[in-house]
């Protein structure tokens, strides 16, 4: 069965920290796909990123990015001088290309984090 | 382009109606999931539409839960009999054709159920 494990259940920051946000999946295919998403207050998810199990490139956007490492089975996402806005309940998530899981997200718990001015 | 749509935003009913919640996908979007979100929770998967293919239910969480959708367009998701624990956000989206592609979310319908 796959599984996404987000450990952190709560981050508070100051403005213009940096916070890396843990994300652990589990899963016995080799045909996978990573998401990050983010919930701000206002309830609707934001797409942030999606990456593909054959693709362990790091990537950056502006002070987002994301470190994907298939030997510890981690996609973990690091804000970088984070601000206010930053706040939010970020989820990491997971989905399959073949087998029983094909086509939903299996999201973790979430972590919600808070910057404080 | 607009986005995902859904109505209504908030719904309150008593215990045992029976809801419907609606949702419209981004144009061209051939594939649609609902996920329900419990306050403080992730979502859990319910049901996945691809195009005319059989829709994926393996997520209802009883028989009380069903949804339905016309073509590439429009779904509904129908709670029967709805209980207090179904009380949650019901959250929709859509993606291009395959079940890998990135989904996106509409804003949700806050249920309670009273």
């Amino acid at each position: 069965a796959q599984k996404v494990t987000q450990a952190q259940t709560e981050i508070s920051v100051v403005e213009k920290e940096d916070v890396t946000l843990d994300c652990v999946y589990e899963t016995r295919d080799t045909t996978y796909y990573l998401f990050w998403y983010k919930q701000p207050p206002s309830g609707e998810l934001v797409f942030l990123i999606r990456r593909n199990s054959f693709d362990e490139q790091n990537e950056i956007s502006g002070r987002y990015s994301w470190n994907f490492q298939k030997s510890t089975s981690s996609f973990n996402f690091t804000i970088t001088a984070s601000q206010v806005v930053d706040s939010a309940v970020y989820f990491c998530a997971l989905t399959l290309l073949y087998g029983g899981s094909q086509g939903n997200l299996i999201f973790g718990k979430g972590t919600k984090l808070s910057v404080k001015p | 382009g607009a986005g995902v749509s859904q109505s209504p935003s908030n719904k309150v009913t008593e215990k045992g109606k029976d809801v419907e919640l609606r949702c419209d996908p981004i144009s061209g979007h051939t594939a649609l999931y609902w996920y329900r979100q419990r306050l403080g929770q992730g979502l859990e998967f319910l049901i996945y539409f691809q195009g005319n293919s059989a829709p994926d239910k393996s997520g209802l969480p009883s028989d009380r839960f069903s949804a339905e959708r016309t073509g590439e367009s429009v779904s509904t998701l129908t709670i029967q009999r709805t209980q207090q624990e179904d009380s949650a956000v019901y959250l929709c989206a859509s993606s291009t054709v395959s079940g890998t592609e990135t989904q996106y979310f509409g804003p949700g319908t806050r249920l309670l159920v009273l």
